[in-house]
């Protein structure tokens, strides 16, 4: 257990308006990620943080945005929910020692209606 | 060329059949590789990381073949716990330590 947690787990949202996922670690990892997998396209990567509020994009960056204030928390950011944003989000954290392996949360299922 | 690509399967196998999944990578700098398993609806979980010399934990063996940039996983002696999806993850290094994903190759292992 990697000690991540992501929050809302299930959400769902109207087109238009704002939504926040939170991604919460216990052990302190510099590295954060944000996914989004949807079928067809595996796992791609939306931002990532290589600590406080340090951030870059990743490929799918339009329309989403991060913060990262504390070392624990990864929040992700739809400013306007649309229809194609509907996916499942992980927060991944990297070890950032030996083999850098990544470790992810449960997920957050977004439907925007 | 994709950065990663893998078999796009589907796998159907029998219970106690050997598998092997193949991957290639196209950034000649990446550093790490590593093979996660996904389960229906469920986050990817680590399975083995890949090293040079080639690796083996149980019923599973990863291999890296870095001059022809091809990472390989094989599963011997399937069970019905095997079928998962199997996700090729490749590091591309640097300060920043990005991975990027393979889509997957879907495993179902029949009784």
């Amino acid at each position: 257990d990697a000690g991540i947690t992501q929050s809302p787990r299930h959400k769902v949202t109207e087109t238009g308006t704002p939504v926040t996922l939170r991604c919460h670690q216990t052990e302190n990892h510099r590295y954060m990620y944000w996914y989004r997998q949807d079928p067809g396209h595996g796992l791609r990567l939306i931002h990532y943080s290589y600590g406080v509020k340090d951030t870059d994009k990743g490929e799918v960056s339009d329309g989403y945005s991060v913060s990262r204030s504390k070392t624990e928390d990864f929040l992700l950011t739809l400013e306007s929910a649309t229809s194609s944003q509907t996916s499942v989000y992980f927060c991944a954290i990297m070890t950032g020692t030996g083999w850098n392996e990544a470790f992810f949360g449960q997920g957050t299922r977004l439907t925007v209606v | 060329r994709k950065e990663v690509e893998q078999d796009p399967g589907p796998f159907n196998v029998p219970e106690g059949a050997t598998v092997a999944f193949n991957c290639t990578y196209s950034n000649s700098a990446s550093q790490s590789f590593f093979w996660y398993r996904q389960d229906c609806r469920k986050e990817p979980k680590l399975l083995m990381s890949v090293y040079s010399s080639g690796n083996e934990d149980g019923r599973f063996t990863a291999q890296l073949n870095r001059a022809s940039q091809y990472i390989s996983l094989l599963i011997r002696d399937s069970k019905l716990s095997d079928s998962a999806t199997y996700l090729c993850v490749v590091n591309s290094g640097g300060s920043n330590y990005k991975l990027t994903f393979g889509k997957g190759t879907l495993l179902t292992v029949n009784p």
